[in-house]
C-alpha cells in the first residue's frame, strides 16, 4: 500500500481480555518494527522483524506480549490478558531494508484497557 | 541503558521566530540520530545524521551532530503555525540491534 496501515485506530478492551494490533506495512518493505507511546513518554522500542523472522525482541515489556509477521508482510502484536498500564497508543513502522534512513510510521492503534 | 533526553520539554514562541531543539544521548555502538515531526499520531521523518558536523537542511528546518559532545540540534527559522507539533529525537545503535530509542520530545507551539 501507499502507506503503513494499522488497525483497528482505536481499541478500548476489558482488563484481562487478550487483543491484536495488526500492521500493514508499506509494500516492499522488508523491516518492521513496533513501538508504543504512553501519555508523556516519548517512543518505547518494542521489537522489530526482518522478513518474518525477529532478531531484536529486546523492547517486549512481558511475556504478555508477543508479535508474528507472516509472508513477510503483515504483522500482528498480540497482548494477552491485557492490563491498565498497557493503555498506550502502539505505533508500527516500516523502512526498505534493516537500517535505511527515517521510517514510515503507521497512525497507530489507541489502546485503552479499562 | 541507552538514553536520549531533549530540551525542552516544551516552548511558546510567536510566528516568525527561530527556535532551537536540543537533544543529547548515551547509546552503546552509536549508529545514527534522527528526528521526527509528531503532529497527530505517526510521526514524519525530518532527518538522519550520521556524521558529525554536516548540517542537514530542509527548507526552514535544519539539523547538525556533534558526536564528540553527543548532541543535536534541530533548528527552525521563520516559525509559522504549522510548526506546531512534538518534535521527537532517536538514537540508532549499532551491531544487530535495531530498535530506536526515543527522547520524550520537545512540545513546539508557534502563536501567531
Amino acid at each position: 500500500g501507499a502507506g503503513v496501515s494499522q488497525s483497528p485506530s482505536n481499541k478500548v478492551t476489558e482488563k484481562g481480555k487478550d487483543v491484536e494490533l495488526r500492521c500493514d506495512p508499506i509494500s516492499g518493505h522488508t523491516a518492521l518494527y513496533w513501538y508504543r507511546q504512553s501519555l508523556g513518554q516519548g517512543l518505547e522500542f518494542l521489537i522489530y522483524f526482518q522478513g518474518n523472522s525477529a532478531p531484536d525482541k529486546s523492547g517486549l515489556p512481558s511475556d504478555r506480549f508477543s508479535a508474528e509477521r507472516t509472508g513477510g508482510s503483515v504483522s500482528t502484536l498480540t497482548i494477552q490478558r491485557t492490563q491498565q498500564e498497557d493503555s498506550a497508543v502502539y505505533l508500527c513502522a516500516s523502512s526498505l531494508v534493516w537500517g535505511g534512513d527515517g521510517y514510515t510510521f503507521g497512525s497507530g492503534t489507541r489502546l485503552t484497557v479499562v | 541503558e541507552d538514553k536520549v533526553v531533549q530540551s525542552p520539554l516544551s516552548l511558546v514562541v510567536h510566528e516568525g521566530d527561530t527556535v532551537t531543539l536540543n537533544c543529547s544521548y548515551e547509546v552503546t555502538n552509536f549508529r545514527s540520530l534522527l528526528w521526527y515531526k509528531q503532529e497527530k499520531k505517526a510521526p514524519t521523518f525530518l532527518f538522519m545524521l550520521t556524521s558529525s558536523g554536516i548540517e542537514k537542511k530542509s527548507g526552514r528546518l535544519s539539523s547538525i551532530l556533534d558526536k564528540k559532545e553527543l548532541f543535536s540540534i534541530l533548528n527552525i527559522t521563520a516559525t509559522q503555525t504549522g510548526d506546531s507539533a512534538i518534535y521527537l529525537c532517536a538514537a540508532r545503535p549499532g551491531g544487530g540491534a535495531d530498535g530506536l530509542t526515543f527522547g520524550k520530545g520537545t512540545h513546539l507551539i508557534i502563536q501567531p
